[in-house]
C-alpha cells in the first residue's frame, strides 16, 4: 500500500504562532484530504486537495503531487487549532485509502 | 444539512452481547464507510457502500462483524458477540463520490467489558 509519513508527529505552539505541517506519500494518488480530530475525538475535512492551492480562512493547503508530498499551514493558530491533524491518501479505489500517523498539535494560550 | 448522523455515542456492553451502530449518511452522498480507530492501528477501514451496495468488506475483521444498508439513509455496523478487543471509536463517513471529500459522523466509543 501507499505509505503515509506525517512530520512533525508533536508540536507544541504558542497561541499566535504560525505552523506548517508536513505529509509525504510514497506513491501517485489520485485523492488527498486533510482531517483535523479535535479533542473531542471528532473528525473534520479540511481540505480535499489531490494538487493545488487551497484556502479557508486562517489554514491553507498546498499539495505538490508531482513531488508526492502536501503541506498544511496554520497561521496565528488559536487554542481551538488543538488536536491531531491527519493526512490520507488514496486513488480510485476508496479500499485503497490511507491515513498518516498524524500530527499532535498543541496551542497553548 | 445535520451532517453524517451516528448513534448511539457512547456504548458499553458486556463480551458476549450483541451491539448495533447505526449511520445516517447526507442526504445525495452515493458513498458511506465504516471506519474504527484505535491507538495501535489507527483509523481501519471495515467496509463501504455504493448506492446501498457493499462493495469491500476486506477490512471486516472476522464473522462476528455484519453490516447492512437497507436505504439510502440508513446503514448498521453489528457486532455479535461483542469482545473486549472490540472496543474502539467507530466511525461512519459518506462522500458523493470519488473526487469529493468525506464527511465523518461523531463516532460511537464502544467499550466492551
Amino acid at each position: 500500500g501507499i505509505q503515509v509519513e506525517q512530520s512533525p508527529p508533536d508540536l507544541i505552539l504558542q497561541e499566535g504562532a504560525n505552523s506548517t505541517l508536513r505529509c509525504n506519500f510514497s506513491d501517485s494518488v489520485n485523492n488527498l484530504q486533510w482531517f483535523h480530530q479535535n479533542p473531542w475525538g471528532q473528525l473534520i475535512n479540511l481540505f480535499y486537495i489531490p494538487s493545488g492551492t487551497k484556502q479557508n480562512g486562517r489554514l491553507s493547503a498546498t499539495t505538490v503531487a508531482t513531488e508526492r508530498y502536501s503541506l498544511l499551514y496554520i497561521s496565528s493558530s488559536q487554542t481551538t487549532d488543538s488536536g491531531v491533524y491527519f493526512c490520507a491518501v488514496g486513488g480510485y479505489n476508496f479500499n485503497k485509502f490511507y491515513f498518516g500517523s498524524g500530527t499532535k498539535l498543541n496551542v497553548k494560550p | 444539512d445535520a451532517g453524517v448522523i451516528q448513534s448511539p455515542r457512547h456504548e458499553v456492553t458486556e463480551m458476549g452481547q450483541e451491539v448495533t451502530l447505526r449511520c445516517k449518511p447526507i442526504s445525495g452522498h452515493d458513498y458511506l464507510f465504516w471506519y474504527r480507530q484505535t491507538m495501535m492501528r489507527g483509523l481501519e477501514l471495515l467496509i463501504y457502500f455504493n448506492n446501498n451496495v457493499p462493495i469491500d468488506d476486506s477490512g471486516m475483521p472476522e464473522d462476528r462483524f455484519s453490516a447492512k444498508m437497507p436505504n439510502a439513509s440508513f446503514s448498521t455496523l453489528k457486532i455479535q458477540p461483542s469482545e473486549p478487543r472490540d472496543s474502539a471509536v467507530y466511525f461512519c463517513a459518506s462522500t458523493p463520490g470519488h473526487f469529493y471529500g468525506y464527511t465523518f459522523g461523531s463516532g460511537t466509543r464502544l467499550t466492551v467489558v
